[in-house]
């Protein structure tokens, strides 16, 4: 079985600052991938970055980074240069080689302070 | 645009009534997914579909049916036997193409649904 583990249920972080939300990971099937979404009040999911067990070199798009760290099972995610509109719930979430569907973390609550 | 549809936004229901949710979607994805989210918590499985006419259960699925009749379109019944079904449910798709661990879920905006 796999989980996903998000410990901050909720941050604070001053606009144009960097912060770390985390999430740590368990399953034993060599292949999966790990997701970052971004929830929005609206609801939506936003899609935000991949990561796959494979891949060398930690995922970037944009602003968002994923920092892997593979032999601590650990996928955090970084955003820098916080903006008022990064103000969401994000989750970290798994797909397994096994399992295509998402498994998903409880979520961390950001909050981005002017 | 190309993107998933959900309607409606909102849906109210009455206790022992069936109600579907609609879920379409125009990116030209194979799979499908369905998925509840409860207050303060992650997003749990409740079916999902990798091809046109079938589909497996997920993690919760007692109470719930669906069908998948065309590509685009993946309906959610939320039967009178499901419980407690007042939750925020969120359709989801992807391309179903390479690994399967590579395969990037996209979402719709969502359903509200409130049982009085």
């Amino acid at each position: 079985a796999q989980k996903i583990t998000q410990t901050q249920p909720g941050m604070f972080v001053q606009e144009k600052e960097a912060v770390t939300l985390d999430c740590t990971y368990d399953t034993s099937d060599p292949s999966y991938g790990l997701f970052w979404y971004k929830q929005p009040s609206s609801g939506e999911m936003i899609f935000l970055i991949y990561q796959g067990s494979y891949d060398q070199q930690n995922a970037t798009e944009g602003r968002y980074s994923l920092n892997f760290q593979k032999a601590r099972k650990s996928a955090n995610l970084v955003i820098s240069a916080s903006q008022l509109g990064d103000s969401a719930m994000y989750f970290c979430a798994m797909v397994t080689g096994g399992r295509r569907a998402l498994t998903f973390g409880s979520g961390t609550r950001l909050q981005v302070q002017p | 645009d190309g993107g998933i549809t959900q309607s409606p936004k909102y849906l109210f229901r009455k206790e022992g009534q069936n109600v579907t949710l609609s879920c379409e979607q125009n990116l030209n994805h194979d799979a499908m997914y369905w998925y509840r989210q409860d207050p303060g918590q992650g997003l749990r499985l409740i079916y999902y579909s990798q091809i046109v006419n079938d589909f497996q259960k997920g993690d919760i699925a007692e109470g719930y049916s669906v069908s998948r009749e065309k590509k685009e379109s993946f309906p959610l019944t939320v039967t009178s036997a499901q419980k407690n079904p007042t939750a925020f449910y969120l359709c989801a798709s992807s391309a179903r193409r390479g690994a399967p661990y590579t395969d990037t879920q996209y979402f719709g905006p969502g359903t509200r649904l409130t049982v009085l």
